[in-house]
């Protein structure tokens, strides 16, 4: 069956723009997890959702950085005013539920903050 | 604060030897227990978990890990390396709540 995909699978942008990365997860995963991962690091969680609500945004590192999922399934990560500290790969992760359910992680989306 | 420590950033075995990446973590409770592997240019892949029970898991492709509370330790290890299972390997804790934790990463190379 399809695994979580992720696009675009590259995105480069200019300092100051806005940019949306699009996670679909595999289909009937309630659980929603987006990562960033910067060079040499492992992932760092941003945030979770099970269903469409947000169920633990804590790890946003500002307001510039916003998630949906409207319909609990599709989810978006937003920037704002990107930065070149933004530079990373986005990584999107589901599961079947919330706990200790392994996570399908997808390919990432590199993203290049010029 | 929660930790996961992979304290060696590269792991080299010959082929046929047995292999070790190690985890060590700090956080509270009882946390679930998580490796995953990572092949270039594509996503992490689950390898094996532990949530309770047995402290020896098996998990894929022969990779099995031991989780020792008393060292707070996770070690991944495999009896007999392969040249294809060269890749980057994350270990990964989950205590109580819905955050999981990542360590750094270890470089495995499995040399021919």
């Amino acid at each position: 069956g399809a695994g979580v995909s992720q696009t675009p699978s590259n995105k480069v942008t200019e300092k100051g723009k806005y940019v949306e990365l699009r996670c679909d997860p595999i289909s009937g995963h309630t659980a929603l997890y987006w990562y960033r991962q910067s060079l040499g690091q492992g992932p760092e969680f941003l945030i979770y959702f099970q269903g469409t609500g947000a169920a633990d945004d804590s790890g946003l590192p500002n307001d510039r950085f916003f998630a949906v999922r409207p319909e609990g399934s599709v989810s978006t990560l937003k920037i704002q005013r990107t930065e070149r500290g933004d530079s990373a790969v986005y990584l999107c992760a589901s599961s079947p539920r919330t706990g200790g359910e392994t996570q399908y992680f997808g390919p990432g989306t590199r993203l290049l903050v010029l | 604060a929660q930790s996961v420590a992979q304290p060696e950033d590269q792991v080299n075995v010959a082929e046929g030897n047995p292999l070790t990446v190690k985890c060590t973590y700090s956080v509270s409770g009882n946390p679930y227990l998580f490796w995953y592997v990572q092949y270039p240019n594509r996503g992490l892949q689950f390898l094996l978990k532990y949530i309770t029970g047995d402290n020896l898991v098996k998990g894929s492709y022969g990779f099995e890990a031991e989780f020792n509370k008393s060292q707070t330790s996770f070690h991944l290890k495999k009896p007999s390396a392969l040249v294809s299972d060269s890749a980057l390997y994350f270990c990964a804790v989950r205590p109580t709540g819905n955050q999981f934790y990542f360590g750094t990463g270890t470089s495995l190379t499995v040399i021919p």
